[in-house]
């Protein structure tokens, strides 16, 4: 049973547009959801989290929406950059149990 | 501070043969999860121990075991490797609860 879905498998996007990923969960006991930027070659980094007592977080271009009584929680990158072309995670946990993970989205920002 | 630390980072083995990664976490981090991603899987959960004990362990076959040691280094062993066992194996670490994982770069273990 997969704990967290993550949509969608893959992105392209134009340079300067706005990338969204969704992801919804089941377990209602999960307290922390955070996002992971993985490029290739590399283990996946921290990009920002959210707890579900906010609606919203925003660092820089990167704003996760959260929405308690559907939940589900995206991650939104503003103004979107060639740079940011990896693969994104989201994950939701809670209190001594394990990480969930979505299965991934690879966003491309064509230039 | 050190990030998390994985050796070997490339590894090459045959089918039936046995293998050991390791992972040092951060300093001041007492919990390491290890998991396993392949294209199209994402990343698959395998166990996760804190302070020496296994606290959550994931679907997979009892040939895939962990250990930590009092200093919270870990290893991951996986005996009588199988060519499906061929993957990027993660470890992460964290301080405690509600805290979040940081990960090590991964050891990519080729099984022919």
């Amino acid at each position: 049973q997969q704990q967290v879905k993550q949509s969608p498998q893959s992105l392209i996007v134009q340079k300067g547009g706005i990338s969204i990923i969704n992801c919804a969960y089941e377990n209602t006991a999960f307290d922390y959801f955070p996002w992971y930027q993985q490029f290739p070659g590399k283990g996946p980094a921290l990009l920002i989290a959210i707890r579900p007592d906010v609606s919203e977080k925003k660092e820089g271009r990167f704003t996760i929406s959260f929405n308690k009584s559907a939940k589900q929680f995206s991650l939104h990158i503003m103004d979107s950059q060639p740079g940011d072309s990896a693969t994104y995670f989201c994950a939701a946990s809670f209190t001594g149990n394990q990480f969930y993970f979505g299965t991934g989205t690879s966003l491309t920002v064509i230039p | 501070k050190a990030g998390v630390t994985q050796t070997p980072r490339y590894l090459i083995k045959t089918r039936g043969q046995q293998v050991t990664l390791s992972c040092s976490p951060i300093s001041g981090h007492r919990s390491v999860s290890w998991y396993q991603q392949t294209p199209g899987q994402g990343l698959q959960f395998l166990f996760e121990y804190f302070s020496e004990t296994q606290r959550n362990k994931g679907n997979f076959p009892g040939r895939f075991s962990g250990r930590q040691f009092s200093n919270s280094r870990s290893e991951m062993n996986v005996s009588t490797l199988e060519l499906g066992d061929s993957a990027l194996y993660l470890c992460a670490s964290r301080r405690g609860d509600q805290e979040t994982q940081y990960f090590g770069p991964g050891t990519r273990l080729l099984v022919l």
